[in-house]
């Protein structure tokens, strides 16, 4: 069974701070997802990085792939009260696995 | 992208009793997924529904307490049976975009609270 650890489980920052979250696994993932979530909506998809090594910027949103494609990594600078929500890695696998792995998540609260 | 009809949005029901959550997509899809998101936690599938044929189970989770439909390729429901308070969650319904398992899309959830 491949497992997503997420990390921190929660985190409350002032308005300005800059952030990382971070998805860990002993697996390697052929891609790995980042969603956001607001209460009382689903996952939204943020960003998918396939490439080991890879970084892509979102706006203040930065996504890391590991180099051997098993971690990765979310950097918020200078975080906004917008940004308050559940952030979700998801590895898939690869191959004709088409299941996602979800990690627990990060609830993230943005103070004014 | 697809957009992902889900109903209802909430519901608070008897133990005991039978709830069924429908999700319909805009475009044709081959499969569908149903998860559940405990109170603060991530997600966990529960089956996978292909149309014509009948669901893929996920460890952990029955055909008689999750039935699960998929009449055509825009269409599924999943019934939540006989109830009780550890039920409770949202209940959320996934297709996959295009490129099969570099995204997938959510419709808004179902938040099932048993009394």
């Amino acid at each position: 069974t491949q497992l997503l650890e997420q990390s921190p489980q929660f985190l409350s920052i002032q308005e300005g701070e800059n952030l990382t979250v971070y998805c860990n696994s002993s697996s390697v993932f052929s891609s790995l997802q980042w969603y956001r979530q607001e209460p009382g909506e689903g996952p939204v998809l943020l960003v998918t990085v396939v490439t080991g090594g890879e970084v892509k910027k979102l706006k203040r949103l930065t996504f890391q792939f590991g180099d051997a494609r098993k971690d990765s990594s979310l950097h918020i600078t200078a975080a906004q009260p917008g940004d308050t929500g559940l952030y979700l890695c998801a590895g898939k696998s690869g191959g004709s696995n088409y299941k996602l792995t979800f990690g627990k998540g990060t609830l993230l609260t943005v103070n004014p | 992208s697809a957009v992902i009809s889900q109903k209802p949005s909430r519901d608070i029901c008897q133990r005991g009793t039978s709830l069924t959550i429908q999700c319909q997509v805009d475009s044709q899809v081959t499969m569908m997924f149903w998860y559940r998101q405990q109170p603060g936690q991530s997600l966990t599938l529960i089956a996978t529904a292909n149309q014509g044929s009948e669901a893929t189970y996920e460890s952990g989770f029955v055909i008689d307490k999750f039935p699960i439909s998929r009449p055509n390729l825009t269409f599924s429901t999943l019934t939540v049976s006989n109830m009780s308070p550890e039920d409770s969650s949202i209940y959320l319904c996934s297709v996959d975009g295009p490129f099969r398992g570099t995204e997938a899309f959510f419709g808004q959830g179902t938040r099932l609270t048993v009394v």
